[in-house]
């Protein structure tokens, strides 16, 4: 079992709808919990952290957490053709390493 | 802009030649970290340092050496570079709080390795 896994996609979604991305993990003692977006070619930007059960809001972007299921996802509303990239999720575990999935694709059409 | 800065962005390389890849920031973070990724794939963690200690994956073949001669500055050698070794390599920072707590990371550009 991978330690962080993602769907690699790719998701399409059109235009203003809501993109959702979902990530589960197998370190019950994880930490904390990023979400990077990396364009083609690019270097990974970040995103939203979380670290707490629940929901966190930043602008168009939601990351939402549930550490009993071992699922953390990112919620795109109204999304653009310039949100269109890798999503990579990552898991710092309990001994402090930060783990990558393999990320997810997205693609809004116009 | 404080940032982490990476030099060159491209470099091309023949089959076991020595290479070094440079990592520079002005955040003033006391952890840097080097990734390797590969088309397609996720960042493969390589090592990291909290200030001068020294973290070595289990996983990171010898191949791969680093140096942080201070704060700001952190290299990736590559002693004997193979075809297999081709990739982006990413460069990070974040602080390190109370605790043992590493906090989030920031990414420079990156240096895509060609090895001919």
């Amino acid at each position: 079992q991978k330690e962080v896994e993602q769907n690699s996609g790719p998701l399409s979604v059109p235009e203003g709808a809501i993109a959702s991305l979902n990530c589960t993990y197998s370190d019950r003692g994880s930490q904390s919990f990023f979400w990077y977006r990396q364009y083609s070619g690019k270097s990974p930007e970040l995103i939203m952290f979380i670290y707490s059960n629940g929901d966190k809001e930043d602008g168009r972007f939601t990351a939402q957490l549930n550490k009993a299921s071992q699922y953390v996802s990112l919620l795109i509303r109204d999304s653009q053709p310039s949100d269109s990239a890798t999503y990579l999720c990552a898991v710092k575990g309990g001994y402090q390493k930060v783990t990558f999935g393999i990320g997810t694709k997205l693609q809004v059409i116009p | 802009d404080a940032m982490v800065i990476q030099n060159p962005r491209y470099q091309v390389t023949q089959f076991g030649k020595p290479v070094t890849l440079s990592c520079s920031q002005t955040l003033n973070h006391n952890v840097m970290y080097w990734y390797q990724q590969k088309s397609s794939q996720a960042p493969k963690l390589l090592f990291h340092y909290y200030d001068k200690d020294f973290n070595n994956e289990a996983d990171t073949p010898d191949n791969f050496q680093s140096r942080r001669p201070n704060t700001s500055f952190c290299f990736l050698d590559i002693r004997s570079p193979g075809l297999g070794d081709a990739a982006m390599y990413l460069c990070a920072t974040s602080t390190r709080t109370s605790g043992s707590s590493y906090n989030e990371q920031f990414f420079g550009p990156g240096t895509r390795l060609t090895v001919l």
